[in-house]
This record gives C-alpha cells, sequence and structure tokens, in this order.
C-alpha cells in the first residue's frame, strides 16, 4: 500500500512550456485533490474530484486543467507555464466514508524560469 | 472573505510547557470539519486532529486537543507537554459540506530547550 504518490518531485520548467504533474492513489478513495503552497503560506486548492469523471475548481484553478479518467490517477496540467507557477504541489485523496482522514503525497516542488 | 484566520505567525514555547494556537473560522454552513496539520521542515503534511461542527466534546489525540469554541467560532489546537520535535508550521484547515479544503496561513512554532 503506497498510499499517495506523485511525480516528479522536483521539476524545473521554462516560462510557456507545459507538463503534467503525475498522482496516484492505490486506496480506492473517491476524493482527490490539489493544492499548492507558496512561500509562507498555507495550502490553496487548485481543483479536487469527487468520484472518477467528476471534477470542479477549487480557489485557484486558473492556468491548470485536471481529469479523472480512473479512480487511481488524478493528474495536473500546466498548460504554459508562468513563474507565478512556481510552488510547492500537493495531492491529497480520501474516502468517501471518513469525514477527516485526508492523505497527503510528497508534494513536488516546481521552479517556472 | 478569509474563511481561516490564524493570527500567529510564529509562537515560542520552552521544552515541557503547554502552547495554544490560535484558529478562528468564517461559515455559513452547519455542517463542516476543523483540522489542524503540521508540517516539519521536511515538508510533509500530517494531520493531527479533527473536529467536526455536531461533535459535542473537544477532540483529544494524545497531546493535542482542539479548544472548539462555537459560538466565538475558534478552534485553537492546544499542545501539552511540548517536545523539540513539534517545532514546525501548524496549519489550521476547515471544510464544508463541500470537499473543499481551506487552510489558514499557519504558525511556526518554535520549541527551545
Amino acid at each position: 500500500n503506497a498510499g499517495v504518490t506523485q511525480t516528479p518531485k522536483f521539476q524545473v520548467l521554462k516560462t510557456g512550456q507545459s507538463m503534467t504533474l503525475q498522482c496516484a492513489q492505490d486506496m480506492n478513495h473517491e476524493y482527490m485533490s490539489w493544492y499548492r503552497q507558496d512561500p509562507g503560506m498555507g495550502l490553496r486548492l487548485i481543483h479536487y474530484s469527487v468520484g472518477a469523471g467528476i471534477t470542479d475548481q477549487g480557489e485557484v484553478p486558473n492556468g491548470y486543467n485536471v481529469s479523472r479518467s480512473t479512480t487511481e490517477d488524478f493528474p495536473l496540467r500546466l498548460l504554459s507555464a508562468a513563474p507565478s507557477q512556481t510552488s510547492v504541489y500537493f495531492c491529497a485523496s480520501r474516502s468517501s466514508e471518513s469525514s477527516y482522514e485526508q492523505y497527503f503525497g510528497p508534494g513536488t516542488r516546481l521552479t517556472v524560469t | 472573505a478569509q474563511k481561516i484566520t490564524q493570527t500567529q505567525p510564529g509562537m515560542f514555547v520552552q521544552e515541557k510547557e503547554a502552547v495554544t494556537l490560535d484558529c478562528t473560522y468564517d461559515t455559513s454552513d452547519p455542517s463542516y470539519g476543523l483540522f489542524w496539520y503540521k508540517q516539519p521542515s521536511s515538508g510533509e503534511m500530517i494531520f493531527l486532529i479533527y473536529q467536526g461542527s455536531y461533535d459535542q466534546q473537544n477532540a483529544t489525540e494524545g497531546r493535542y486537543s482542539l479548544n472548539f469554541q462555537k459560538a466565538r467560532k475558534s478552534a485553537n489546537l492546544v499542545i501539552s507537554a511540548s517536545q523539540l520535535g513539534d517545532s514546525a508550521m501548524y496549519f489550521c484547515a476547515m471544510r464544508e459540506s463541500t470537499d473543499k479544503l481551506i487552510f489558514g496561513t499557519g504558525t511556526r512554532l518554535q520549541v527551545f530547550p
């Protein structure tokens, strides 16, 4: 049971490049979310999903796309990277049967130059 | 409107003493959950404690307790018998009836010998 895994751990992009941050969980959790954490701030919700085929926007969705074709995977796509997207990105998941057990991945540190 | 407010950017406490980290929240949803997470310098998010809006008693988990005052909309974290390993960032978060988890800006706790 690997929990929530994120790849890559670190990434450097040039402005305008695109990439996909991967997130996977092996706990059969319905709910998955993406957050970003900027220096000195808490986590802010980018997008979330309550099940395969269902996604919705969080606080800061602009510049990011998501899709949820399977229960296990929830990739986050940066279409055209900007320096303002330099951040640490966390993926999280939880079961619909638990009110509070939210599992976080280890994070991806992204730098856009 | 900011929904989670943590007014203490930093706190110091001596080892073995108790410390209270403040958190106030704002919501019109009668059903919500309140969380505290710890983020050590290694970066991972560690779940500490959860309080549901309908829970009658304050939540406790080992040395952590949540002082829930619903009328005042506060959910302060109390750490008893502080240890050096408690030095970290602490985040308060709230989830309403959707699956959106909203975080405060955090409090950096430093425990000194």
